[in-house]
């Protein structure tokens, strides 16, 4: 079956860094793209970033972009997310999750929860 | 601000049914037939009930269906029950091939 497990996240200073993983198994990681999604606090859901399957496309949120980037490690079957110049309002559970056949999610990890604050 | 536009919250008794509603533009909703709705309880990850606007995955109930006109989506639940107590999420496909989500509508069993 589908798995998506992240880990990575923390406590982290405004200003500061952290890089999330996502192992995948269950599915054949190299055909698929994939989304980071986070969810703040009581919030909705606010997609993040997108990797194309092969890690040649690579789109950012606009709140993110130039601080975030997105990678893929086909060969380790992982995700990455490295958040550079962390804010306050970057506070949230982050997800790894899987692209379906039409534009959708059809898994999603268990989130791992990045805290900004000083 | 979310880029879909959801109700906050609505509510039905047992065996009744509801229908929340998602309006984008046609540079979303309208533009595309790439809508997916997600199924949200608390302190848990989202789970897929319906894409490409009508087409439910293996596993999830047939009282979910889904349907579009316009820039507007809607997931309809027939037969409420109390498990279907739970935030609702829609998405759409847009041409910055990044994840837009409604603000989500909570919805209530009575």
């Amino acid at each position: 079956q589908v798995q998506l497990v992240e880990s990575g996240g923390g406590v982290v200073q405004p200003g500061g860094s952290l890089t999330l993983s996502c192992a995948a198994s269950g599915f054949i990681f190299s055909s698929y793209g994939m989304h980071w999604v986070r969810q703040s606090p009581g919030r909705g859901l606010d997609g993040v970033t997108f990797i194309g399957h092969d890690g040649g496309n690579k789109f950012y949120g606009d709140s993110v972009k130039g601080r975030f980037t997105i990678s893929r490690d086909n060969s380790k079957n992982t995700l990455y997310l490295q958040m550079n110049s962390l804010r306050s309002d970057d506070t949230a559970v982050y997800y790894c999750a899987k692209l379906g056949s039409a534009w959708d999610v059809d898994f999603w990890g268990q989130g791992t929860l990045v805290t900004v604050s000083s | 601000q979310s880029a879909l536009t959801q109700p906050a919250s609505v509510s039905g008794s047992p065996g009744q049914s509801i229908t929340i509603s998602c309006t984008g533009t046609s540079s979303d909703i309208g533009g595309y037939d790439y809508v997916s709705w997600y199924q949200q309880h608390p302190g848990k990850a989202p789970k897929l009930m319906i894409y490409e606007v009508t087409n439910r995955p293996s596993g999830v109930s047939d009282r979910f269906s889904g349907s579009k006109s316009g820039n507007t989506a809607s997931l309809t639940i027939s037969g409420l029950q109390a498990e279907d107590e739970a935030d609702y999420y829609c998405s759409s496909y847009t041409s910055k091939n990044i994840l837009v989500f409604g603000g989500g509508t909570k919805l209530t069993v009575l």
